[in-house]
């Protein structure tokens, strides 16, 4: 089955500091893997997405991942982080239905 | 485009009750998700139908949760009868599926509250 594991509940960074938020992926055949971030009280929104070709893979806000094969990664990163940023975030792969992690909220400290 | 649409974006009733809540999905979209999240349990699939046919339903709770999508353009989660329990965010999601599977697009949720 496919599976995607966040393993950090809570992370925090200063603002203007480099962020990354992580994630792993267990599939069987190509991974499609998907990064969504959500604001309070809204729906989930997209910000990036690796089918195939590069691994660097740049979304939404400023926002990229970088898809690693060997490591089974697809960690989301930021070089500045921004007070706004703060949300919870979550990685999902996809084989038809879509498999979500737990998701990983994120506090950018002023 | 609208986005995927979702009503009531909030209800709040009496355990007993039958609740419905209701989802457009973005036009052209072959795929339609529903998802609940709540605090405890984070965000779970329930069900979801492709090209208007359920593929996967071994999400719902349970025989109280019932979905239907009679046509592409509009689906409903039926809650009958309500539990407190079942009060959570409800989420309706489409997307492009086929070898080229696109994203979800995600509504802005339908927040239940059973009493």
């Amino acid at each position: 089955a496919q599976s995607v594991a966040q393993p950090e509940d809570q992370v925090n960074v200063a603002e203007g500091n480099p962020l990354t938020v992580k994630c792993t992926y267990s599939v069987s055949g190509n991974p499609y893997l998907f990064w969504y971030v959500q604001y309070p009280n809204r729906g989930l929104q997209f910000l990036l997405k690796y089918i195939t070709g590069d691994n660097l893979v740049k979304g939404s806000y400023g926002f990229e991942a970088e898809f690693n094969k060997s490591q089974t990664s697809f960690h989301l990163k930021k070089p500045s982080a921004l007070v706004s940023d703060s949300a919870l975030y979550f990685c999902a792969v996809r084989d038809g239905r879509f498999y979500f992690g737990t998701g990983t909220s994120l506090t950018v400290i002023p | 485009d609208a986005g995927v649409i979702q009503s009531p974006r909030h209800e709040v009733t009496e355990m007993g009750q039958e609740v419905t809540l209701r989802c457009k999905p973005i036009s052209g979209h072959n795929s339609l998700f529903w998802y609940r999240q709540t605090m405890m349990r984070g965000l779970e699939l329930l069900i979801y139908f492709n090209n208007n046919v359920p593929i996967d339903d071994s999400g719902m709770p349970e025989d109280r949760f019932s979905a239907k999508m009679p046509n592409a353009s509009f689906s409903t989660l039926k809650i009958q009868p309500s539990e407190p329990r079942d009060s959570a965010v409800y989420f309706c999601a489409s997307s492009l599926g086929g070898v080229n599977p696109g994203e979800l697009f995600f509504g802005e949720g339908s927040r239940l509250t059973v009493l």
